[in-house]
Formats: structure tokens, sequence, C-alpha cells
């Protein structure tokens, strides 16, 4: 049970280049989020898939899209970076039905936008 | 819409000392959580508090909601090194948890 994946760890783009981060859970998970942190900021929602089939955009959608290829998989775009979105993205899922609700996080990417 | 607010944003703390971190909603919650996230990792689930004036304790954690359930904090004591990271607040609205910035604490040994 390797709980949320994220890959790739780290990444380093050029101003304008376009990329896809990409999540994973095998927990059955129902809802899934993107996240951004930035010093200072806490962590921020990009987007969120409350279920398999629907999207919706969180406090700060501009410049990504995002995919929910089904229940496990849901991926973040960046169809041409700036740099201001260096920074660490986490990817978490969160079931409906649990005593907490509580959101998994994975492990993060780093990425730097030059 | 909805803002969680923490304090303070550092806290430097002598081992073996208490101290607490504070956060603040300008709405009213349904519920709030807590997470730990150590150096380089990634947010982890601590604690969740439902119920008005509803405090909950994890060995040297003590985590309070408060009676109009606007604000929460976390009171640590005897301050270890395990302690050291950022601990961030997160008020439940639908589908979605609003963070705050986070008490990143460090320890002085």
């Amino acid at each position: 049970n390797a709980g949320v994946t994220q890959t790739p760890k780290f990444q380093v783009l050029k101003t304008g280049q376009s990329m896809t981060l990409q999540c994973a859970q095998d927990m059955n998970h129902n809802s899934m989020y993107w996240y951004r942190q930035d010093p200072g900021m806490g962590l921020r929602l990009i987007y969120y898939s409350a279920s398999e089939g629907t999207t919706d955009k969180g406090e700060v959608p501009n410049g990504y899209n995002v995919s929910r290829l089904n229940k496990r998989e849901f991926s973040l775009r960046l169809e041409s970076a700036a740099p201001s979105q260096t920074s660490v993205y986490f990817c978490a899922s969160r079931t409906a039905g649990g005593p907490f609700n509580e959101q998994f996080f994975g492990p993060g990417t780093r990425l730097t936008v030059l | 819409g909805q803002q969680v607010m923490q304090i303070p944003q550092y806290q430097h703390v002598q081992e073996g000392e208490d101290f607490t971190t504070y956060c603040n909603s300008s709405t009213t919650l349904s519920n709030i959580q807590w997470y730990k996230q150590r150096p380089g990792g990634h947010p982890v689930f601590l604690i969740q508090l439902v119920k008005s004036g509803e405090v909950k304790k994890q060995k040297r954690l003590t985590f309070q909601f408060g009676e109009a359930k606007k604000n929460s904090s976390l009171h640590i004591t005897a301050t270890q090194t395990t302690d050291v990271g950022t601990y961030f607040c997160a008020g439940r609205r639908g589908y979605k948890l609003s963070f705050g910035a986070g008490t990143t604490v460090t320890v002085r040994a």
C-alpha cells in the first residue's frame, strides 16, 4: 500500500515549457487535491476533484489545468511555465466516509522555473 | 472567503520549554484539523476537532477548539527535538480545507 505517489520528485523547467505532474493513490479515495506550497504562505489549493469525473478550481488555478484520469489518478498540467510557478507541489487524497476525513499527502514535487 | 490565520509564524523554543501556536478563522468552522510537516517532508494529519470547546490530547500535545468555533490552539509541553517542523491548522468547508500559513518550530538543545 503505497498511499499517495507523485512523479517527478524534482523538475527544472525553462520559462514557456510545459509539463505534467502525475499523482496516484491506491487507497480508493474519492477526492483528490493539488496544492502549492510557498514560503510563508502555507498550502494553497490549486484544483480539486471531489469525485471521479469532476474537477473544480481552488484558490490559485490560473496557469494550471487538471485531469482526473480515473479514480486513482489526478494530474496537474502547466501549459506555459512561468517563474512565479516555482514552488513545491503536493497532491492529496481523502475519503468521504472515514472518521476524520483527513487528507493524505504525497511526497511532493519540487519545481523550479528559470 | 474563509481565511485562516496562524500565529506566530516562527517559534524558537529551548528544549524542555512549552509553547502554544494559535489559529483564527474569519468565519465559524464546522471542524478544524491540524497537520505537521517535518523539514523536507509532506504534511501529516495529527487530529481533528469538531465540537465547540473540545480539548484533545496526544501525549505532550494539547489541541483546543474555541467555544465560538472560530479559533483553535496547539500547546506543546516539554518540547523535544522531535517536535521540529511546521504545524498547520486547516478549516473545513465542504470538500476543501483552508490552511493557515503554519508555525515553524525550531528547538535549541
